[in-house]
């Protein structure tokens, strides 16, 4: 199975500040990538597909890149309904695999 | 605009069997593969089994092969998971999965418990 790994697990962040999140995989997964948000009692929201697609909705502020076993997740100029927790997840290769998420809190 | 709703979750002793449904709405069913994802209480994510458009191809997490069964009705736009032999580390909030994953239901839970 191919592990996702994201870092940081938990991260604290300001209002207006830009934040990066990174997600490893365990072996190559092209650019089979997607990123999920989730608030608390929410179900997961796809905002990234295809490692730096953005999904129709989904503002500009968010953006994907990487491709093979490195990816990142960048929010610019956080506001507070960006705290939530954020998922990376490999589609290259069945089982499809989650990273552990990685939980924004305000400052 | 999409709509995915999962039902047939419930209380459940260990080694019983349940079957959850996914009706779905505002797309085209049969273009996509349907999945379903669960999620215990205060974990990540897990997937657990996938179908392709035209069921001719059935995946599951190890965690659940040989005992789920994910099927599914396209004349009625439906996906189901077949689940038996349940057991406590099964407990969790299910998730029907549209395609790779840009719509999701609001989910079902499953609660197993003696």
């Amino acid at each position: 199975d191919i592990q996702m790994t994201q870092s940081p697990s938990s991260l604290s962040a300001s209002v207006g500040d830009r934040v990066t999140i990174t997600c490893r995989a365990s072996q190559d997964v092209n650019k089979y990538l997607a990123w999920f948000q989730q608030k608390p009692g929410k179900a997961p929201k796809s905002l990234i597909y295809a490692a730096s697609s953005l999904q129709s909705g989904v503002p500009s502020k968010f953006s994907g890149s990487g491709s093979g076993t490195e990816f990142t997740l960048t929010i610019s100029s956080l506001q507070p309904e960006d705290f939530a927790t954020y998922y990376c997840q490999q589609y290259k290769t069945y089982p499809i695999t989650f990273g552990q998420g990685t939980r924004l809190e305000i400052k | 605009e999409v709509q995915l709703v999962e039902s047939g979750g419930g209380l459940v002793q260990p080694g019983r069997s349940l079957r959850l449904s996914c009706a779905a709405s505002g797309f085209t069913f049969d273009d996509y593969a349907m999945h379903w994802v669960r999620q215990a209480p205060g974990k990540g994510l897990e997937w657990v089994s996938g179908i392709t458009w035209d069921s001719g191809s059935k995946d599951y997490a190890d965690s659940v092969k040989g005992r789920f069964t994910i099927s599914r009705d396209n004349a009625k736009n439906f996906v189901y998971l077949e689940m038996n032999s349940l057991r406590a580390e099964d407990m969790a909030l299910y998730y029907c999965v549209m395609g790779t994953g840009g719509y999701w239901g609001q989910g079902t839970l499953v609660t197993v418990s003696s």
